[in-house]
């Protein structure tokens, strides 16, 4: 079965400074990888996606993440933190035979420190 | 047109009763799904519609729980004899058509708060 761990359930970033986020992975077929934004009281909108194609992939909002096969991961950045990245974030993977459904990781809680 | 809408944003419900939660996904997405959010278990997959039927129910956690999809649109998710531990947020997505690459994003509604006291 495929799954995702997320390392860090809360991480506190000053704003301007690096935001990294991480996420592994297990799965025993290529995966589909995914990473959600979730604001408070609202639904998931989703950042960027790795299906096979680049390893380094860019999504909204100045986020990225990289693919790499031999550490298993798929760990999300941004350079530079703004104060309205504060939201939670969730790493997922897709059943990719299919029907797409998404198996989401515990999800890592961003406070942007002023 | 409009994103996924979900109906009622909250509901408080006691112990033992039934409850319906609503999804209007995008209008022509033919794929739909349930998910639940909750403190003690996350983010977990529920159900899966493509069109009207539902090859994936897996997710279901007992059989209190149904769900149906009709016209290829609205879905319901049924809870019947609420249980305190069905307090969650349901979250319903739809995409365009699932399949083989690339990808069809999912779309978020922004879920029903449901509490049982």
């Amino acid at each position: 079965a495929q799954s995702v761990t997320q390392l860090g359930s809360h991480v506190s970033v000053s704003e301007g400074a690096l935001v990294l986020l991480r996420c592994n992975y297990s799965s025993s077929v290529p995966p589909y990888l995914f990473w959600y934004v979730q604001y408070p009281n609202q639904g998931l909108q989703l950042l960027l996606k790795y299906t096979s194609a680049a390893t380094l992939v860019k999504g909204i909002n100045g986020f990225e993440a990289e693919f790499k096969k031999s550490e298993t991961s798929f760990h999300l950045t941004k350079p530079s933190a703004h104060m309205s990245d504060a939201a939670e974030y969730f790493c997922a993977v897709s059943d990719n035979f299919g029907n797409e459904k998404l198996t989401f990781g515990t999800g890592t809680r961003l406070t942007i420190i002023p | 047109g409009a994103g996924v809408s979900q109906s009622p944003s909250n509901k408080v419900t006691e112990k033992g009763k039934d409850v319906e939660l609503r999804c209007d996904p995008i209008s022509g997405h033919t794929a739909l799904y349930w998910y639940r959010q909750s403190l003690g278990q996350g983010l977990e997959f529920l159900i899966y519609f493509q069109g009207n039927s539902a090859p994936d129910k897996s997710g279901l956690p007992s059989d209190r729980f149904s769900a149906e999809r009709t016209g290829g649109s609205v879905s319901t998710l049924t809870i019947q004899r609420t249980q305190q531990e069905d307090s969650a947020v349901y979250l319903c997505a739809s995409s365009s058509s699932p399949g083989p690459p690339p990808y069809n994003e999912q779309f978020f509604g922004p879920g029903t708060r449901l509490t049982v006291l």
